[in-house]
């Protein structure tokens, strides 16, 4: 079965740090997508990327990066130069198809990210 | 354009009532899902709903139901409920059908509360 997970439960930097937040994932599928979403504290989950399985190129947006590690079953997450508006819980996410073809997502259990000022 | 809307935003309720959710998606988009989402249990799919059919549903029991109207918006049910179903829950909305491989777009969601 499918499964994504985050190992690091929570983590606390000082600003201006940079941050890596791990995702490590199983699946059988050999196409399949992963996401990472932002949880802060108002509740609404924020879709920060999505990557397909044949898509390896690491993707950098602004203070934001990902890489994607097939060989590794991978897909890290860095912010750099934290900014104490980075604290949130982030998901990461893995697309998992059901026998009727469809697909749904599976969350990890996320990562709960403070900033200090 | 307006995100995801759900209503109510909190709510208490007493074992063994039922309790309806409301969720708006965001105009254009015609899938909507719901998720749940506990301490206990993390983040997880309850059910898609795609041009008022139910396209996937996750491992939930029958207690748990949902429906989408002709305009996108959806409504889920919960009935007989247990002190298990506090929890927030979230409504997500995408464009098109197959909303586990899509970008989705999550309203600030609705805390139930049991007593």
């Amino acid at each position: 079965a499918q499964k994504v997970t985050q190992a690091q439960t929570e983590i606390s930097v000082v600003e201006k740090e940079d941050v890596t937040l791990d995702c490590v994932y199983e699946t059988r599928d050999t196409t399949y997508y992963l996401f990472w979403y932002k949880q802060p504290p108002s509740g609404e989950l924020v879709f920060l990327i999505r990557r397909n399985s044949f898509d390896e190129q690491n993707e950098i947006s602004g203070r934001y990066s990902w890489n994607f590690q097939k060989s590794t079953s991978s897909f890290n997450f860095t912010i750099t130069a934290s900014q104490v508006v980075d604290s949130a819980v982030y998901f990461c996410a893995l697309s998992e198809t059901a026998t009727s073809g469809t697909y749904k997502y599976i969350f990890g259990t996320g990562t709960r990210l403070k900033v200090l000022a | 354009k307006a995100g995801v809307t759900q209503t109510p935003r909190y709510l208490i309720k007493t074992r063994g009532q039922q309790v309806t959710l409301s969720c708006s998606p965001i105009s254009g988009h015609r899938s909507v899902s719901w998720y749940q989402q506990t301490p206990g249990q993390g983040l997880q799919f309850l059910f898609e709903y795609f041009s008022e059919t139910q396209r996937n549903k996750g491992n939930f029991p029958g207690r748990f139901s949902g429906r989408q109207f002709s305009n996108s918006r959806s409504e889920m049910n919960v009935s007989t409920l247990e002190l298990g179903d506090s929890a927030l829950y979230l409504c997500a909305s995408s464009y098109q059908a197959g909303a586990g491989t899509r970008e989705q777009y999550f309203g600030p969601g609705t805390r139930l509360t049991v007593t």
